[in-house]
């Protein structure tokens, strides 16, 4: 049972370069988060869906995209990567309702130089 | 409170040592309040989720009570395992945000 897995695991970027963190989960979740985490700072939530053909902004969406086109796959992508998007990004799911518990991924370490 | 507070930052204890920290919320708009268990190198795992003033949950060697009146959260670690080594992260869910605020949790380290 994979559950939420998140690709790449590490990935160095130039300012001003594009790319598309994926994630994908085989729970059949309705909800998906997204996520940011900078040192000594809690989890941030960038963006979220809450099926297939809806997101909403978070807590800190500037500088990202996300589509949600099916139920299993939720993307975040960085259109002009800038030194403060350099973070770790979590990708999480849930079934719906905000009294689940949230299901991570395993992260990805996003550094931009 | 404003933002979600987590004390200690960290904390070391022997093992078998019995533990508990804190997490501190704004009490107003109460709609649940998270508990996650984040272990070096992996993904935060959930714990448990509460919504009543009053509830207590318990799953296996570890518990947690809530009061929703006053803001805050109790986490207790019963008899200390090294297994038991992780940061412990709540978060918060206020009605009408739609969105979960995470403390920046407490950093247990449990000594053999």
């Amino acid at each position: 049972n994979a559950g939420v897995t998140q690709t790449p695991k590490f990935r160095i970027l130039k300012i001003g370069q594009s790319m598309t963190l994926q994630c994908t989960q085989d729970m059949n979740h309705n909800y998906m988060y997204w996520y940011r985490q900078d040192p000594g700072m809690g989890l941030k939530l960038i963006y979220y869906s809450v099926g297939a053909g809806i997101t909403d902004k978070g807590e800190v969406p500037n500088g990202y995209n996300v589509s949600r086109s099916t139920t299993e796959d939720f993307p975040l992508r960085l259109e002009l990567a800038a030194p403060s998007q350099t973070s770790v990004y979590f990708c999480a799911s849930s079934p719906g309702g905000r009294n689940q518990p949230q299901h991570f991924g395993d992260g990805t370490r996003l550094s931009i130089l | 409170i404003l933002n979600v507070e987590q004390s200690p930052q960290s904390l070391h204890v022997q093992e078998g040592d019995s533990t508990n920290f804190t997490c501190s919320f704004p009490s107003s708009n109460f709609y649940a309040l998270h508990w996650y268990r984040w272990e070096t190198a992996k993904s935060p795992e959930a714990l448990f989720v509460m919504t009543l003033n009053g509830d207590e949950k318990k799953k296996g060697r570890i518990s947690a009570t809530l009061n929703t009146k006053e803001g805050y959260s109790y986490l207790y670690i019963k008899g200390s395992q090294p297994e038991d080594s992780a940061t412990y992260l709540c978060a918060h869910d206020q009605t009408g945000a739609n969105n979960l605020f995470f403390g920046t949790g407490t950093r247990l380290t449990v000594i053999p």
